[in-house]
């Protein structure tokens, strides 16, 4: 079994200031990971996945990035938030047969 | 693109009533994976279906797989409060993990 470790678990951040979440992945090596935002009530929209170090690729263009630097730890970040970055950023690790996800982080943008 | 569409939306029942969500694809599913997050939390892993037509049980939750692989659904017997969240099909393709977009569950006592 993995344990995924984000943080921080709530955040609010004023419009145009910078975003950095992470995630860090215990249990297992070379997982593939991901991140995903949840509006409220709403389904999850994959945002960014990594098979690898260095490997990141990208599902919808947006002012936010990923960053792999490390086998288990998988970074989300942005230089400057919008108010539609709001949302519950879900970090997820996937290895053989099932995915294992962190608590999220509920972001609010003002 | 790719596109795992899943009614209903929402389902209201009374406990002890059933409930079913299903998963419909415009492609040939590899696999099919369902997951459970209770209000507030995060997705949790309920299994996988990989075979055309297979049928996995857990207690009162049976899933299913279609015979195209086009689709999938969950039937839940006899509900209960505590299976009160959103249901999330997912399939894992060329390693990307897809998420359907999910039927909220609401059991009244």
């Amino acid at each position: 079994s993995q344990t995924i470790h984000q943080w921080p678990a709530t955040l609010v951040q004023p419009v145009g200031s910078p975003l950095s979440l992470e995630c860090t992945v215990e249990g297992t090596s070379n997982p593939n990971l991901y991140w995903y935002r949840q509006a409220a009530g709403r389904g999850l929209q994959l945002l960014f996945y990594s098979v690898g170090i260095g490997q990141i690729s990208s599902e919808v263009p947006q002012n936010l990035s990923a960053s792999r630097p490390q086998d288990r730890q998988f970074i989300l970040s942005s230089k400057k938030l919008l108010l539609s970055d709001s949302g519950f950023y879900l970090c997820a690790s996937y290895f053989r047969t099932e995915a294992f996800f962190g608590q999220g982080t509920r972001l609010t943008v003002v | 693109g790719q596109q795992v569409m899943q009614i209903p939306q929402y389902q209201h029942v009374q406990e002890g009533e059933d409930f079913t969500t299903y998963c419909n694809s415009s492609t040939t599913l590899s696999n099919i994976q369902w997951y459970k997050q209770r209000p507030g939390g995060h997705p949790v892993f309920l299994i996988q279906l990989v075979k055309s037509g297979e049928v996995k049980k857990q207690k009162r939750l049976t899933f299913q797989f279609g015979e195209a692989k086009k689709n999938s659904s969950l039937h839940i017997t006899a509900t209960q409060t505590t299976d009160v969240g959103t249901y999330f099909c997912a399939e894992v393709n060329t390693d990307k993990l897809i998420f359907g977009t999910g039927t909220r569950l609401q059991v009244f006592p």
